[in-house]
């Protein structure tokens, strides 16, 4: 069955600073990969998909990703953060079957 | 109105009563999906349905019972909770079964059990 692990549960960054949210995924072939954001007292929003192709992924709010076969890796990126991406980020994956989500990554913007 | 909408978006409840957590969509989807959000824990799936039937029930206790009447709406039938369950319950829809469809989520209902 596949997995997702996001190694990092709080990362705190600079405004204007890059960000890079790490997750690795476990699945015999190359599954569908997802990022969500998710503000407080909100639902999870998609910000980026990946099913095949260009390996690297852009999506909305200036987001990113690059999926690494080799590294088994779906890491998103963004090159200056902004003080609303404060949230929780999780990486999903999936296949033939239904999606399953990491345990996310909170991200802190300092002024 | 477009979108998932959930109600109520807080509820809290005795260990003994008897609630019941709505999903609505209007996006013609056809597969609605029931999730449970503890804190620092990855999003648990409870509960699949693919038009109207049921095809996934990941060993949730019986305490909790899905319905869905239509393709638009889906219900969390909770009864004799117990605090561990005190968690955000998201419901979710796609437009087939299969993560190959974006997912779209509501907003959530915050359950605390007491």
């Amino acid at each position: 069955a596949q997995s997702v692990t996001q190694p990092d549960i709080h990362i705190t960054v600079s405004e204007g600073a890059s960000l890079e949210l790490r997750c690795n995924y476990s699945y015999g072939a190359t599954p569908y990969l997802f990022w969500y954001v998710q503000s407080p007292g909100q639902g999870l929003q998609l910000l980026l998909k990946y099913f095949s192709g260009d390996t690297l992924v852009q999506g909305i709010k200036g987001f990113e990703a690059e999926f690494k076969r080799s590294q088994s890796s779906f890491n998103l990126r963004k090159p200056s953060v902004h003080w609303s991406d404060a949230a929780e980020y999780f990486c999903a994956v999936g296949a033939r079957g239904d999606m399953r989500f990491g345990a996310g990554t909170r991200l802190t913007v300092k002024p | 109105e477009t979108g998932v909408t959930q109600t109520p978006r807080h509820l809290v409840m005795g260990m003994t009563n008897k609630k019941s957590l709505k999903c609505e969509q209007h996006l013609g989807h056809n597969a609605m999906y029931w999730y449970k959000q503890s804190a620092k824990k990855p999003l648990e799936l409870m509960f699949v349905y693919s038009l109207e039937e049921r095809v996934e029930n990941n060993s949730v206790p019986s305490r909790f019972s899905p319905e869905c009447p239509n393709s638009s709406h889906l219900f969390l039938h909770l009864h004799t909770l117990q605090p561990e369950d005190s968690a955000l319950y998201l419901c979710a829809s796609s437009l087939g079964r299969g993560s190959n469809y974006g997912y779209t989520f509501g907003s959530g209902t915050r359950l605390t059990v007491v």
